[in-house]
């Protein structure tokens, strides 16, 4: 079946960047779906980070289009999240998932990633 | 553009029903019928329940339900087992963003 896992560092220093990837296993990202980023801060709610197609168009939340880069590697069946200029306000659980594109039908388990000095 | 208001807890015994709403606006919910429902249990990613306001994935057991009137969206949860305590979160479309509800706790009693 098709599961999707997040790698990445899980500590961050303010004002860098946050760099995260996804691997995608039983299926092709370069068959199809848009492939997409949401996070949730400890205790809190989701968001929608933004989200690309397998062809390489994005979306972003507009709340954090200016700090973030979402990327395809369809060689690597990977796509990856760089959000840049980080603060403990991104300290958060980053999942990464299959976008429909109007609903989301498969999550990663999800890495914490914590912005801290 | 706003999150999606959602009750933050509801609850109910075993074998009862119970529905969550999510409210929006003309902008999201009313808007657009790609309303979509996700269950989180703790220290776990959330599940896709229900998607285009009233769709079940393949899986789903049939006692979830979603509907929606206006700006309001709801998921109704008929004959609760224990294991369907867990938050509940909506999703709407909205241009973009996709924007998310705050989250229900679903306490089963």
């Amino acid at each position: 079946q098709v599961q999707l896992q997040e790698s990445g560092p899980g500590l961050v220093k303010p004002s860098e960047t946050l760099s995260l990837t996804c691997t995608v296993s039983g299926y092709s990202i370069s068959s199809g779906y848009y492939w997409g980023w949401i996070r949730q801060p400890p205790g809190k709610g989701l968001e929608w980070i933004g989200s690309i197609y397998h062809s390489g168009g994005t979306d972003y939340n507009p709340s954090l289009k200016s700090r973030v880069t979402i990327s395809v590697d369809t060689s690597k069946n990977q796509f990856s999240l760089k959000l840049s200029s980080v603060t403990a306000a991104d300290t958060a659980v980053y999942y990464c998932v299959r976008d429909d594109p109007w609903y989301f039908d498969l999550w990663g388990r999800g890495t914490l990633v914590t912005v801290s000095s | 553009q706003s999150a999606l208001t959602q009750p933050r807890s509801v609850s109910g015994s075993p074998g009862q029903s119970v529905t969550i709403s999510c409210t929006g606006t003309s902008s999201d919910v009313g808007g657009y019928n790609y309303v979509s429902w996700y269950q989180q249990h703790p220290g776990k990613a959330p599940k896709l329940m229900i998607y285009d306001v009233s769709k079940r994935p393949s899986g789903v057991p049939d006692r979830f339900s979603g509907s929606k009137s206006g700006n309001t969206a709801s998921l109704t949860i008929s004959g609760l087992q224990a294991e369907d305590e867990a938050d509940y979160y909506c999703c709407s479309y909205a241009g973009s963003p996709r924007v998310f509800g705050g989250g229900t706790k679903l306490t089963v009693l």
